[in-house]
């Protein structure tokens, strides 16, 4: 079992480029969660999907950011126009479906280290 | 609004038993999580509790007071690979597979 997979670990941009950081659940999840963490601040609810589905984007900001996790291949966050206060590490998690207590616990990827120049 | 408070640092030495408190108030509850992570990598899962009293786990124990909005993770026989920010988070809508908010973590430095 791989666990949730993120690419790129790291990834450089300069102001105004956008950036693509992916994502794929561990095997059997259907649930994806996006965060975001600056230094010395707690991980920030970005959003939650389902396939095909966002369910609550309640934390993602509501110009330059988008998400999506197709019928087909990893989640996408995609950030267009990216500015000096995007630089962060943006973790993916993922989860089991129902209700029962398997399906509390998320399991995150390892991160994308976006840095904008 | 959401509220998770947790110390943001705090240092003890190897073999020793380590307390760290989270209180929170947040518009609902559906289990409380506490989270390790070390520098540069995923945060892994600890333990998760969703009704009063203490969870045991090998040398990690967390409790839970849902009246008082209080947790803690105690750490026993701590060992240098023990260093980490633990995160405490909160389940707040009644529903399978909603997000968890965090609290800011506290950063533990265990030292020889």
């Amino acid at each position: 079992n791989a666990g949730v997979m993120q690419n790129p670990r790291h990834l450089v941009r300069r102001r105004g480029q956008e950036a693509r950081l992916r994502c794929s659940p561990m095997k059997g999840h259907s649930h994806v969660y996006w965060y975001r963490q600056l230094p010395e601040e707690g991980l920030k609810f970005m959003v939650y999907l389902q396939k095909e589905n966002i369910i609550d984007e309640s934390g993602m900001p509501k110009e330059r950011f988008s998400a999506e996790f197709p019928k087909e291949g990893p989640s996408i966050l995609r950030i267009q126009q990216v500015v000096r206060g995007d630089s962060a590490a943006y973790f993916c998690a993922s989860s089991l479906p129902g209700q029962g207590p398997g399906a509390n616990v998320l399991t995150f990827g390892a991160g994308s280290r976006l840095t904008v120049l | 609004g959401q509220n998770i408070d947790q110390p943001t640092e705090m240092t003890a030495t190897e073999g020793a038993i380590v307390q760290i408190n989270c209180t929170y108030q947040t518009s609902g509850f559906n289990g409380l999580f506490w989270y390790q992570q070390h520098a540069g990598e995923a945060p892994t899962f600890l333990s998760y509790n969703v009704l009063d009293g203490l969870e045991e786990k090998g040398r990690f124990s967390s409790f839970l007071s849902r009246s008082k909005g209080y947790s803690y993770l105690l750490l026993k026989e701590l060992q240098m690979k023990d260093s980490a920010s633990y995160l405490c988070a909160v389940r707040v809508k009644d529903q399978a597979g909603t997000a968890l908010i965090f609290g800011k973590g506290t950063t533990l430095s265990v030292s020889s």
